[in-house]
């Protein structure tokens, strides 16, 4: 079973900074199996990133993913207002997990 | 486009069965994807429950214990959870995704979430 750790638990920016926010697996993920998500409050969740770098559709391109083996990174460029809210990752390269969250509010 | 649609009973008391249908439209589950069930305790993270093909073949997350039975209605293009002997803890916002590459791939589109409360 793949574990995956999210981090920082909390992200404190100001609207126009760069968020980078880390997910580290237990065990390598093969292929780049990697997804991340975001959601808001009371919502659900959104689809951001699949194979680790590849942006879902009408996803803006400030969002970026990358990494492999056992270490991710979501990069949103210049946060918006209406990109605070939690991200989550999954890892598919076995049974299907996801990290813990990270949460990015405003500072 | 795409949208799926839990439905099911808002509170379940304790040692009861939960059960919910996820109806989509705009895409027939009998042209592919597997079509899976995630759920959320309140204030906590995010736990894949399984997925179901159209054919009836099932995915459980093995961490789970096998309380969980999914099944699938191709001519209501739906599908179904039960979960049996519900226990406060099973207490959550339940959703339904549809899963792109094979039975456990990325989710996308979910559905809005159903809140289950279980309590006497």
């Amino acid at each position: 079973e793949i574990v995956l750790t999210q981090s920082p638990g909390t992200l404190s920016l100001s609207p126009g900074e760069r968020a980078t926010l880390s997910c580290r697996a237990s065990q390598s993920v093969s292929s780049s199996y990697l997804a991340w998500y975001q959601q808001k409050p009371g919502q659900a969740p959104r689809l951001l990133i699949y194979g680790a770098s590849s942006r879902a559709t009408g996803i803006p391109d400030r969002f970026s993913g990358s990494g492999s083996g056992t270490d991710f990174t979501l990069t949103i460029s210049r946060l918006e207002p209406e990109d605070f809210a939690v991200y989550y990752c999954q890892q598919y390269s076995s049974s299907p997990a996801f990290g813990g969250g990270t949460k990015v509010e405003i500072k | 486009q795409v949208q799926l649609q839990e439905s099911g009973p808002g509170l379940v008391k304790p040692s009861e069965t939960l059960s919910l249908t996820c109806t989509v439209s705009g895409y027939s589950i009998s042209s592919g994807y597997y079509w899976g069930w995630i759920r959320q305790p309140p204030g906590k993270g995010l736990e894949w429950i399984g997925s179901i093909y159209h054919s009836g073949n099932t995915y459980y997350n093995p961490s789970l214990n096998s309380r969980f039975t999914m099944s699938v209605d191709t001519s209501k293009n739906q599908f179904s959870l039960k979960l049996s002997s519900v226990t406060a803890a099973d207490t959550a916002v339940y959703y339904c995704a549809r899963v792109v590459r094979s039975s456990s791939g990325w989710l996308d589109p979910w559905g809005r979430g159903t809140l289950v409360a279980v309590s006497s």
